[in-house]
């Protein structure tokens, strides 16, 4: 079946990289993304990544998968307070009408 | 862009009337949107898939005859809660997908729905 776990919790300090882990089940997925979700908003896109990849860069932000262990990473550089927020690993199949099934979230906080 | 508006934001409504969410995609065509459930501190669980012009398709254990979605044209779905209970209140998140897959799955801001 299909399954995406992440760590519930993560604190950084100001500064430093955050690195939040995502494992997921579906060999068949095709498309891994990162969410972000402020308080009593909706999600916003922060960055996807095709199965065929390893790496992509952009800016801040760093995703790393490994298809072997079926594990994804994203990596704020530099965090910042505006940084505080759950972040969701998501995946799914295709690009269109296939739903997408999220992990639990893992909300970051972030200390001075 | 891609802009996936949704409104109510945030509706109280009493036990045993019907609440009607309204999910619309601003600059693009969908003809798939997705309905999401989030309790508080948890994941979205996703209710159904609205397909345009035909039936949704309703998860496991998600009642169809409670929760009823129509997807009359490209930019709207509408989610009904019928007969609200206090045990439905829950925020309410939108989806629908973009054909530029650089905007992926687009969100709405969420619908904060209290039943009394």
């Amino acid at each position: 079946g299909e399954d995406v776990e992440q760590s519930l919790f993560l604190s950084v300090r100001e500064g430093d990289s955050s690195v939040i882990n995502c494992t997921y089940t579906d060999s068949s997925s095709t498309y891994l993304y990162w969410y972000k979700q402020e308080p009593g908003a909706g999600l916003q896109l922060l960055t996807y990544i095709f199965s065929n990849m390893d790496m992509k860069q952009d800016q801040r932000l760093t995703v790393l998968l490994n298809k072997k262990d079926k594990h994804l990473s994203l990596r704020i550089a530099d965090t910042q307070t505006g940084d505080s927020a759950i972040y969701f690993c998501a995946e799914s199949r295709y690009s269109s009408a296939s739903k997408i099934i999220f992990g639990s979230g893992t909300r970051l906080s972030i200390r001075p | 862009g891609a802009v996936v508006s949704q409104h109510p934001s945030r509706v109280i409504c009493k036990s045993g009337t019907s609440v009607k969410i309204e999910c619309r995609s601003l600059d693009f065509q969908a003809t798939t949107m997705f309905w999401y459930r989030q309790f508080p501190k948890q994941s979205l669980m996703l209710m159904a898939t609205s397909n345009e012009g035909s039936k949704a398709t309703y998860e496991q254990g998600v009642e169809k005859d409670k929760f009823l979605i129509n997807h009359a044209s490209l930019t709207l779905s509408t989610l009904t809660v019928t007969s609200a209970h206090p045990e439905d209140s829950s925020f309410y998140i939108c989806s629908a997908h973009h054909p530029d897959f650089n905007y992926g799955y687009t969100f709405g801001s969420g619908t904060r729905l209290t039943v009394v």
